[in-house]
């Protein structure tokens, strides 16, 4: 089995100022990796997956993540934020190969002030 | 491409009466389904697996009583709510797999149930 952790509840941040959203996961199998973007009210978009190859991630809206497998993170990043970036951000992993269904972190809140 | 459609998006009903929650996946075949449930500021709890033709796959403490999911179609689910309680309100979303993948899932846009 394996488990995420978003060390964070709550980011806030400045708008144009750069973001990390943390994720960590223990499992002891190989692993796909996920971060999810949900705005109020709905449900989640993916951002952007590793599944293998590179391990700097690009994804939607300017966002990218880094997996670092000696460590078990896959951190979320975007150097300058706007507004519209306000929103629930989950990271998710699965075991890789495509029967296991991923398991979600707790979320975490990003919220960008003027 | 890749949408899936979740109706409806809000409801709200009397303590005691059902309701149903559709999932359609818009332009692909969703072999398998999937429903959470989120409470306020907290993740998805995975709730069911929905296999299209068979019966749905509940995880541990699920009432499968309560919330009856039925998936007759390549692009139909829907989850039934039966005789709803207040404990029952929440966030419900459904997810749909485009491919054999279940770790790639696309998502509806939820529905927010409120139970009086």
């Amino acid at each position: 089995a394996q488990s995420v952790t978003q060390l964070d509840s709550q980011v806030p941040v400045f708008e144009e100022a750069p973001v990390e959203l943390r994720c960590n996961y223990s499992s002891s199998v190989s692993v796909y990796l996920f971060w999810y973007v949900q705005y109020p009210n709905q449900g989640l978009q993916l951002l952007l997956k590793y599944l293998s190859g590179s391990t700097l991630v690009k994804g939607i809206n300017g966002f990218e993540a880094e997996f670092n497998k000696s460590q078990t993170s896959f951190h979320l990043r975007k150097p300058s934020v706007h507004i519209s970036d306000t929103a629930e951000y989950f990271c998710a992993v699965s075991e890789s190969g495509g029967s296991y269904i991923p398991t979600f972190g707790r979320g975490t809140s990003l919220i960008v002030h003027p | 491409g890749a949408v899936v459609s979740q109706h409806p998006s809000r409801v709200i009903c009397k303590s005691g009466t059902s309701v149903k929650i559709e999932c359609r996946s818009l332009d692909f075949q969703a072999t398998t389904m999937f429903w959470y449930r989120q409470f306020p500021k907290q993740s998805l709890m995975l709730m069911a697996t929905s296999n299209e033709g068979s019966k749905a796959t509940y995880e541990q403490g699920v009432e499968k009583d309560k919330f009856l999911i039925n998936h007759a179609s390549l692009t139909l689910s829907t989850l039934t709510v039966t005789s709803a309680h207040p404990e029952d309100s929440s966030f419900y979303i459904c997810s749909a797999c485009a491919g054999a993948a279940k770790n790639i899932q696309y998502f509806g846009a939820g529905t927010r149930l409120s139970v009086l």
